[in-house]
């Protein structure tokens, strides 16, 4: 594997469900993100880890739950989701955590909520 | 804080023909600026982007992007396109000024239909 990969690509999911979503980057790099993407919107940041620390939380609400064991490794654990949750999850990861450094995206998860 | 537009939402444009995605930003202080790319079902992937120097940069694919400081710009063009330049463009912008600023703010986004 190579770059970023998240799993499952495609997730539909109850209300009253619980289920997680993971991210794995091959790139070394230090830095983890989480984005929403709905459509005909602008990306969202929702989460920002820097050395499994989390540096960034934009506001996200308390179903969102992010979780980083180690700089290769990102999940977002979803509970009690809202149908407007739907949308596509971007994985995404950076050398450092910083406003210059280029980041990379995963091909994302799309999400369901039914 | 720092907000992009991108102008055009749709794009459609003919093999070979050139194309011009306009993108400006605001911002208080200095910004980085990129243009990213998202093929269908692809996660985003960097075109070009600028931090200093030349105001006119060079990307992947045979594009290139231009900053304007005066206009708030950073309009992203391609002299000929392909077939496979079809795909949703993004311009972002991030803060130069904080260095624990990690927040990218991207615009909503344009659509890029090439046809032949």
């Amino acid at each position: 594997e190579t770059g970023v990969t998240q799993t499952p690509r495609h997730l539909v999911m109850g209300m009253t469900n619980k289920k997680s979503l993971k991210c794995e980057q091959h790139l070394g790099h230090n830095a983890m993100y989480w984005y929403k993407q709905s459509a005909k919107k602008p990306l969202e940041l929702m989460f920002v880890y820097s050395l499994e620390e989390r540096v960034e939380n934009n506001s996200v609400p308390s179903r969102f739950s992010p979780e980083c064991p180690n700089s290769s490794h990102l999940f977002l654990h979803l509970h009690t989701l809202q149908p407007e949750d739907s949308a596509l999850y971007l994985c995404a990861s950076s050398q450092q955590a910083g406003s210059s450094y280029e980041q990379y995206f995963g091909p994302g998860t799309r999400l369901t909520v039914t | 804080a720092q907000s992009v537009t991108q102008l055009d939402s749709q794009v459609p444009v003919f093999e070979e023909a050139p194309v011009e995605l306009r993108c400006n930003y605001s911002s208080s202080v200095s910004v980085y600026l990129f243009w990213y790319v998202q093929y269908p079902n692809q996660g985003l992937q960097l075109l070009l982007k600028y931090l200093s120097g030349s105001t006119l940069v060079k990307g992947i694919n045979g594009f290139e992007a231009e900053f304007n400081k005066s206009q708030t710009s950073f309009h992203l063009r391609k002299p000929s396109v392909h077939i496979s330049d079809t795909a949703e463009y993004f311009c972002a912008v991030s803060s130069q000024v904080r260095s624990n600023d990690y927040k990218l703010s991207f615009g909503a986004g344009t659509t890029v239909t090439v046809r032949a």
